[in-house]
């Protein structure tokens, strides 16, 4: 069946430093890829997403390139602010499977001042 | 206006009662999603309905059960509740089978 597997957190960075969380995925065909972002106490709101390869999502300088030759999906932003504290999920869908979203495990982050 | 929405907030109930959530989505969508968040945060997806298909999580309980009264809302019944389903419920929509989901704010269920 289909898996999102991404890197455990919590992850820790100082303000203004460079962010990476591993997200890597096994589908049958070809899934949308979605990264999500739930902040404390809140829901899940979508942060960006692909929907083919070598697509690239982008959002609040957050970005994801969908890389089929590797099966991954890795978020990137180059100057990560306090705000940004939440927890980062890695997901995807496929049309003919519902559009039901598998999920990663979820990413911590926390940038400290 | 909240796009999709869902009552109650939070929910404390015994073992072995029977009780329901409501979601309701106001995005004109015409799927709709249930998905149970655990106490590690894991998310996982219970159900995915529109008014054709009715998609069931094998490892779902049929305790479960969702209800759809018309397009807008999806409820979720849950009958002789358990420790084990204390979790926090989302409910989501989307405009087809291809687009992205939009959350709930979720329901914090907890059973005593």
């Amino acid at each position: 069946g289909d898996s999102v597997t991404q890197m455990e957190g919590p992850v820790t960075l100082s303000e203004e430093a460079f962010l990476t969380i591993n997200c890597t995925y096994t589908a049958t065909g070809y899934p949308s890829l979605f990264w999500y972002v739930q902040y404390p106490g809140e829901g899940l709101q979508l942060l960006l997403k692909a929907t083919k390869a070598d697509d690239k999502g982008s959002n609040k300088g957050f970005e994801a390139t969908y890389r089929k030759e590797t099966t991954s999906f890795h978020l990137e932003k180059g100057s990560v602010q306090v705000s940004d504290s939440a927890v980062y999920f890695c997901a995807l869908s496929r049309s003919n499977a519902g559009n039901m979203l598998t999920f990663g495990g979820g990413t911590r982050l926390m940038v400290k001042p | 206006d909240t796009a999709v929405s869902q009552t109650p907030k939070y929910l404390v109930t015994q073992m072995g009662n029977d009780k329901s959530i409501k979601c309701e989505q106001n995005l004109g969508h015409d799927t709709m999603y249930w998905y149970k968040q655990d106490s590690k945060k894991f998310l996982k997806i219970m159900f995915s309905y529109n008014n054709k298909e009715l998609i069931i999580n094998e490892t779902v309980p049929n305790r479960f059960s969702p209800k759809s009264p018309d397009k807008a809302h999806l409820n979720l019944h849950i009958n002789s509740l358990e420790l084990g389903d204390s979790a926090v419920y989302f409910c989501a929509s989307s405009a087809g089978n291809v687009d992205t989901q939009y959350f709930g704010p979720g329901t914090r269920l907890t059973v005593l």
